[in-house]
Order: structure tokens, then C-alpha cells, then sequence
């Protein structure tokens, strides 16, 4: 199946940083999504991103399907930023249904 | 619009006892997904239905495991007899999309932790 690798796998900030979280995918995909889960573990979609850039407040993501990443940036950190970020990809495969697939996820931790 | 519900929060049990989850999806959405978040680890896909029809099981281990959608909206997942190794948070989300590749966004409910002693 496909495989979906996140780096770093953990990152300490202190607030007002920016940062860049980094996703990488082993085959083509259908669908690119960033989820931020909470501390109380709420996963919220942060962006539905095949490909381009989209941008949303203090985020922004941008998707290269041929090179296969995807980065989310985070500029300003807040400590409500904190938590587990995920890239989640979707690939059908040839058939009519595919599965999203997550990877291991980046822990951001801000501190004040 | 009301999120993806899920009950219980949370949940304790020994070994060998069975377990039930609910989850009731987004107001409209046709697709409904199970999966299974282990601790330190990404969410990994159970289930997928399409209305009440099932489309993908594949990582369902399905000698414990069952899960149904009646009437295409609410579903159940169940758990009989658990293990350690399944505790975890299981998580119901939805997306839109009625038929065909679900490219859709995926909205996820609280999820239910379960500790199994």
C-alpha cells in the first residue's frame, strides 16, 4: 500500500515562531488532507490539498503531486497550535474506493 | 451544522468482555468510517460505508470485530471478546460524497478511548 512519511516527528517552538512540517508520499494520490488533532484528541481538518497552495490565517499548505510532498507552514505560533499534526493521503488505486492512509504524525509542542 | 457524534467517550473493560460504540455522522453524509487510533500512532481505516452498504473491511479483523449502519445513517462498531491490544481511540468520521471514489473531506467525531484491562 501506499506509504506516508511525516518529519520531523517532533517539534518544540517557542510562540511567535514559524515552522514547516513536512509530508512525503510513495505513490500518486486523489485527495491530501492536514489534520490537526487536539490534546483532547478532536482531529480537525485543517486543509483538503491535492495539489497548489491554500492558505487559511496563520496556515498555509502547498501540495507538488509530481514530487509527491506537501508542507504545511505554520508562521506566528500560538500555544493553541500545539498538538499532533497529520498529512492523510487517498489513493484508489485503480478501483472505485480507496482508503485514506495517515502517517505517524508531528507533535508540536509551543511554549510561551 | 451538528459534527459527527460518538458515544461513549470513554470506556473500560476487562479482557474477554464485549464492547459497543455508536456514532452518528454528519446530517447528510452517505459515507461513514471506522478506524482504530493506537496510541502514539496515525488512525487506521476499519470500515467504510457507503450509505448502509459496506466497501471496504479489508483491516477489520472480523473473528472479534463487526460493525453495521442501519437505514444508511447511525452505526455501531462492536468488539467481541476484546483484547489487550485493542485499546486504543476508535474514531467515526463522515464525508459527503454518495457514490463513487470518496475524495470528499472527511469530518471526524470526539472518538470513544477504550482501555481494556
Amino acid at each position: 500500500g501506499i506509504q506516508v512519511e511525516q518529519s520531523p516527528p517532533d517539534l518544540i517552538l517557542q510562540e511567535g515562531a514559524n515552522s514547516t512540517l513536512r509530508c512525503n508520499f510513495s505513490d500518486s494520490v486523489n485527495n491530501l488532507q492536514w489534520f490537526h488533532q487536539n490534546p483532547w484528541g478532536q482531529l480537525i481538518n485543517l486543509f483538503y490539498i491535492p495539489s497548489g497552495t491554500k492558505q487559511n490565517g496563520r496556515l498555509s499548505a502547498t501540495t507538488v503531486a509530481t514530487e509527491r510532498y506537501s508542507l504545511l507552514y505554520i508562521s506566528s505560533s500560538q500555544t493553541t497550535d500545539s498538538g499532533v499534526y497529520f498529512c492523510a493521503v487517498y489513493n484508489a488505486g485503480g478501483t472505485s474506493y480507496g482508503k485514506l492512509t495517515f502517517g505517524q504524525g508531528t507533535i508540536l509542542t509551543v511554549h510561551p | 451544522e451538528a459534527g459527527v457524534a460518538q458515544s461513549p467517550r470513554y470506556k473500560i473493560i476487562e479482557k474477554r468482555q464485549s464492547v459497543a460504540f455508536w456514532c452518528n455522522p454528519i446530517s447528510g453524509h452517505a459515507t461513514l468510517y471506522w478506524y482504530q487510533q493506537i496510541l502514539g500512532q496515525g488512525p487506521k481505516l476499519l470500515i467504510q460505508f457507503q450509505n448502509n452498504g459496506v466497501v471496504d473491511d479489508s483491516q477489520l479483523p472480523k473473528d472479534r470485530f463487526s460493525a453495521e449502519r442501519l437505514k444508511g445513517v447511525d452505526s455501531t462498531l462492536k468488539i467481541q471478546p476484546a483484547k489487550l491490544e485493542d485499546s486504543a481511540v476508535y474514531l467515526c468520521a463522515s464525508s459527503r460524497n454518495p457514490s463513487g471514489v470518496a475524495t470528499d473531506t472527511q469530518y471526524f467525531g470526539p472518538g470513544t478511548r477504550l482501555t481494556v484491562l
